[in-house]
């Protein structure tokens, strides 16, 4: 069966440092990889996917992913974390019926 | 982009009354809607999925009954939560799926703003 955990329920991070949210995911095939972000009382808004190609892939709001397959990770970086990032991260991968199986979530808290 | 919206965005009912949700694709069809439920700070739960014209498919320990879900039209689902109790508080989110219509990647989904129901 598919599935993605994401092993950080909170992430600390200075405004202006980097910030890394973690996944990892289990799937036969090849994997179809989604980042979502959460502001609160909201939707959820779309980030970035992999599907094929680069392994690095890049996104809205400067954010960006790493697909690491010997890993099986898709951790979701920012080189300069902004204190309006603070938000619920969720990771989530495609199955092979189409339905998106989400992490647990992360929340990011970025500090001035 | 796609957009995808619901309504209403919040809404109080007693207990024992019921509430529908709308889900409405604004500017492409969506031949496949689902329905999730999260609680707070938590993981979005798919409760179901519904094609256009056909019953929806519920994912296990939904019950059906409760949360009747009719997709009549290839814009609009609803989510209709029957006889709600408090536990039945939750935020409700859909996500609409263009197939082949979009004609980019059938399979993704794009979400609404969310339904925030509170059951007194």
């Amino acid at each position: 069966a598919q599935s993605v955990a994401q092993p950080e329920d909170q992430v600390n991070v200075a405004e202006g440092n980097p910030l890394t949210v973690k996944c990892t995911y289990s799937v036969s095939g090849n994997p179809y990889l989604f980042w979502y972000v959460q502001y609160p009382n909201r939707g959820l808004q779309f980030l970035l996917k992999y599907i094929t190609g680069d392994n690095l892939v890049k996104g809205s709001y400067g954010f960006e992913a790493e697909f690491n397959k010997s890993q099986t990770s898709f951790h979701l970086k920012k080189p300069s974390a902004l204190v309006s990032d603070s938000a619920l991260y969720f990771c989530a991968v495609r199955d092979i019926k189409g339905k998106l199986i989400f992490g647990q979530g992360t929340e990011l808290s970025v500090k001035p | 982009g796609a957009v995808v919206s619901q309504h209403p965005s919040r809404v109080i009912c007693k207990s024992g009354t019921s509430v529908k949700i709308e889900c409405r694709s604004l500017d492409f069809q969506a031949t496949t809607m689902f329905w999730y439920r999260q609680f707070p700070k938590k993981s979005l739960m798919l409760m179901a999925t519904s094609n256009e014209g056909s019953k929806a498919t519920y994912e296990q320990g939904v019950e059906k009954d409760k949360f009747l879900i009719n997709h009549a039209s290839l814009t609009l689902s609803t989510l209709t939560v029957t006889s709600a109790h408090p536990e039945d508080s939750s935020f409700y989110i859909c996500s609409a799926r263009a197939g082949i219509f979009r004609g980019r990647d059938e399979y993704e989904q794009y979400f609404g703003p969310g339904t925030r129901l509170t059951v007194t």
